[in-house]
């Protein structure tokens, strides 16, 4: 499979532990914002994403906050499982365009 | 619901050989594609855009063209590889208007050699 991300940042968590993967983004402009999850030799998948009309946003497990003042997005997963092993990107929009911005990833490993 | 069909999943090629990788979405009609490549410990790099049936915006100038002839079909194309085109390409699919996320495919590992 794509060995995407050999040298990305790595959070390294306890299973049953709740992990944070932190994302700075760039443009001001921006007003929508996504997380995906990368498994190897996958494409990226949609986990969650949030307006920046919004604070916070809740799905199943995972949390995202929104913190427009700093430019920063964070993905809360709860109760971290081994298959939330992954690389997880960050994507920003800004509305009337059709460019989206990727972060560069964070690889999360779950530890039994 | 929406799917999104990429292939092939690998692809060795010589170097100086032609390429055509094809994507099709399913479920959707007039959605956004787009063709991303995806170095190791890199984000995403956009290299196409199509809004529409023969449309198509290029990102990053190099020795890689799109097409789209149908609605739901995007074709990334090259006619002479160079080794530095080898990569992670993605296609990806989103609705018209704001507040729409990308949904991709499982992508095409291309190696040239």
């Amino acid at each position: 499979g794509e060995s995407v991300g050999l040298h990305l940042p790595t959070l390294s968590v306890q299973e049953g532990d709740n992990s944070i993967i932190n994302c700075a983004y760039s443009n001001s402009a921006s007003d929508y914002f996504i997380w995906y999850k990368q498994e190897s030799g996958k494409g990226p998948q949609f986990i969650i994403d949030i307006r920046s009309n919004m604070d916070k946003r809740q799905g199943q497990r995972v949390t995202v906050l929104l913190n427009k003042t700093v430019k920063h997005l964070s993905l809360q997963i709860a109760a971290t499982q081994p298959g939330d092993s992954a690389v997880y990107f960050c994507a920003e929009n800004t509305s009337g365009t059709y460019k989206y911005i990727f972060g560069t990833g964070t690889r999360l490993k779950v530890l039994a | 619901s929406q799917t999104i069909h990429q292939w092939p999943a690998t692809l060795v090629q010589p170097v100086g050989s032609p390429l055509s990788l094809e994507c099709t979405v399913e479920g959707t009609s007039n959605p956004n594609l787009y063709w991303y490549r995806q170095a190791a410990g890199r984000g995403l790099q956009l290299l196409f855009y199509s809004v529409g049936i023969g449309q198509i915006s290029s990102e990053v100038p190099q020795n890689l063209s799109a097409s789209r002839p149908q609605d739901r079909q995007f074709i990334l194309s090259s006619k002479k590889l160079l080794l530095s085109d080898s990569g992670f390409y993605l296609c990806a699919w989103g609705r018209f208007g704001p507040n729409s996320p990308l949904h991709f495919g499982n992508g095409t590992r291309l190696t040239v050699t």
